[in-house]
């Protein structure tokens, strides 16, 4: 089975650049969740989708940061325009449906790295 | 507000040592869920467990255990007989009433085994 594919998995930009991640959820999962890791700050939520639909976005840093999600199996993280601040790895999760909170299963993530 | 605190920033231990990782939280949901997750040297967040607010039973999964109390509102993890494979940063999180499915994340306890 696939498990949640995210691309890329580094990235290395210049500050000011737009910078784009994907997501593809595991087929079947209707929650999606952008995380952020950084040494700082640990694991944060930044947005969190339930079929297709912003549920929780109180986590995203500020206006140069957006998500979307089209269809139930591709997401994007944007960081419009990038600062060095923003290096950090970013975790793609997905969970089934369920009447209970079913566990999220997360991809390899991206390592951004700004400069 | 949820909170997950994980007082133990590293932990070491020789091989075949038992070792518990402690994992105290915060909420003010009557239902949520407590899950541990494993964060080898690789990156990936590997899920391990998870436990709604309504069981307390006690579970064992081969040389690993999780310890529910709501009581003292921990979630302990033991991994008994360590081996060097063991070695990962582990993080305890929460997510809080069903269909908030978002986690709430400890800072994570680093697990070194020696051989």
């Amino acid at each position: 089975d696939a498990g949640v594919i995210q691309s890329p998995r580094h990235e290395v930009t210049e500050m000011g650049q737009e910078v784009t991640l994907r997501c593809k959820p595991i087929s079947g999962h209707n929650s999606l969740f952008w995380y952020r890791q950084t040494m700082m700050r640990g694991l944060e939520l930044l947005i969190y989708f339930n079929n297709n639909v912003p549920i929780d976005d109180s986590g995203m840093p500020e206006d140069r940061f957006s998500a979307k999600m089209p269809n139930a199996s591709f997401s994007t993280l944007k960081i419009q325009p990038s600062e060095p601040r923003d290096s950090a790895v970013y975790f793609c999760a997905s969970s089934r449906p369920g009447t209970e909170n079913t566990e999220a299963f997360f991809g390899q993530g991206t390592r951004l790295t700004v400069v | 507000a949820q909170k997950v605190t994980q007082a133990q920033t590293e932990i070491s231990v020789v091989e075949k040592e038992d070792v518990t990782l402690d994992c105290v939280y915060e909420t003010r949901d009557t239902t949520y869920y407590l899950f541990w997750y494993k964060q080898p040297p690789s990156g990936e967040l590997v899920f391990l467990i998870r436990r709604n607010s309504f069981d307390e039973q006690n579970e064992i999964s081969g040389r690993y255990s999780w310890n529910f109390q709501k009581s003292t509102s921990s979630f302990n993890f033991t991994i008994t007989a360590s081996q060097v494979v063991d070695s990962a940063v582990y993080f305890c999180a929460l997510s809080g009433g069903t269909g908030r499915r978002a986690l709430t994340f400890g800072s994570g306890t680093r697990l070194q085994v020696q051989p």
